[in-house]
Parts: structure tokens; sequence; C-alpha cells
């Protein structure tokens, strides 16, 4: 079945530090990944998303690119700010088999970013 | 981006009691809606997934009696937990299916439930 691994938090940066957060998957065929940002007491919100290998998804300074060859989908930011603070969501969607329309989510990372 | 609302944002109320949430997609219409159930400090839990126009599709161990899905239109899917318990309190969040080819899903902001 299909599966998505995150890099355990919670993740303390200060301002203006490199941020990365692993992700790696498991799934058959091609899926599309996805990162998801939820802030506190808010739904989820879509940040990027790659639909096939060696695709880049990027939005507000975050990147991941999907890569195959090691079934991951990290993402990363150059400086991050304090309103970065959020839980990230790292998910997958497979077309084929039962699971239609259904994303795979990771557990989530909190990431707390200080002045 | 696609918007999906849902309403009430927050609702209390008494053990026994039903309560209805409601979730629209505003600029796109949406066969597939999803519902899921946070719980503090941990990812989402798939209930059930809300076909317009047939029955919902309810994961394991997800009581179907208890939470009742309509997918009344395009645009709306209504979750109503019924004989609410303190145990029932929880953050629920509906999603759309933007891109069935894709997988994109909008979600909305999220439900507070607390049954007292």
């Amino acid at each position: 079945g299909n599966s998505v691994t995150q890099m355990e938090g919670p993740v303390t940066l200060s301002e203006e530090a490199f941020l990365t957060i692993n992700c790696t998957y498991t799934a058959t065929g091609y899926p599309s990944l996805f990162w998801y940002v939820q802030y506190p007491g808010e739904g989820l919100q879509l940040l990027l998303k790659a639909t096939k290998a060696d695709d880049k998804g990027s939005n507000k300074g975050f990147e991941a690119t999907y890569r195959k060859e090691t079934t991951s989908f990290h993402l990363e930011k150059g400086s991050v700010q304090v309103s970065d603070s959020a839980v990230y969501f790292c998910a997958l969607f497979n077309a084929g088999g039962t699971s239609y329309g259904k994303l795979t989510f990771g557990q989530g990372t909190i990431l707390t970013v200080h002045p | 981006g696609a918007v999906v609302s849902q309403h009430p944002s927050w609702v209390i109320c008494k053990s026994g009691t039903s309560v209805k949430i409601e979730c629209r997609s505003l600029d796109f219409q949406a066969t597939t809606m999803f519902w899921y159930r946070q719980f503090p400090k941990q990812s989402l839990m798939l209930m059930a997934t809300s076909n317009e126009g047939s029955k919902a599709t309810y994961e394991q161990g997800v009581e179907k009696d208890k939470f009742l899905i309509n997918h009344a239109s395009l645009t709306l899917s209504t979750l109503t937990v019924t004989s609410a318990h303190p145990e029932d309190s929880s953050f629920y969040i509906c999603s759309a299916l933007h891109h069935p080819i894709g997988g994109e899903q909008y979600f909305g902001p999220g439900t507070r439930l607390t049954v007292t």
C-alpha cells in the first residue's frame, strides 16, 4: 500500500535559518506528491505539489523536488521567517487501486521559528 | 486558488444532541469530498469519502450511523454527528477533490466541536 514518512519534529529554528523537512514515500506506480501547511487553529493549505519525477514544486520561497530514485520529496526553504511557524504535512496521491481520490499523509512536522 | 468553506467554525453542544457541519466548495464543483478528524498535535484521520449522489464510503472503525454524511450537490457536503458525546469533541476538517487526475484537494478551515 501507500505510505508517507516524515522527519520527526518538532523543528526549532532561528529566523533566516535554512529549513529542510525530509519526506519519503512508498507507492506503486506514479503518485503525485504534495506539501500542505497548517497554521494554528486552521485547516490545511496546499503549499506546493509535483506530479511526476524530477518536477520541482515551489511557492512562497519553499521548494521540493520529486525524486523517484530515492522516493523522496524533501521540503526546503533558504531563509525561514517567524510567520512560517506551522505544521507541515507531506502527502501522496495515487490514482490507481481502490484509494481513488484519497491522500496518504505523513505524520506532520511542527516547525517553530524564533526571532 | 480554489476555496472551501466550513460552517460553523466552532460549536459547543450538550451530550446527546446532534450537530451538523457544512462543507462547501465555493468556486468549483466537487463530486468527491472528504471528512477528516484531527486530534491535538496529530495528523489527520480520514473518516469518510463523500460522493455526490451516492452513499458515503466510511473508513474502517468509523460508525456510519453516528457520523451521517450527505453530499446533496456538487458544492455541498454535510457531516452530522448524532447523539454526540464528549469523546466526539475534536477538530473536523473537510476537503474537496479539485483535480481527479492530479489528486489535488483543497481543505476547509475546520470546525472545532466541543461536547459538554
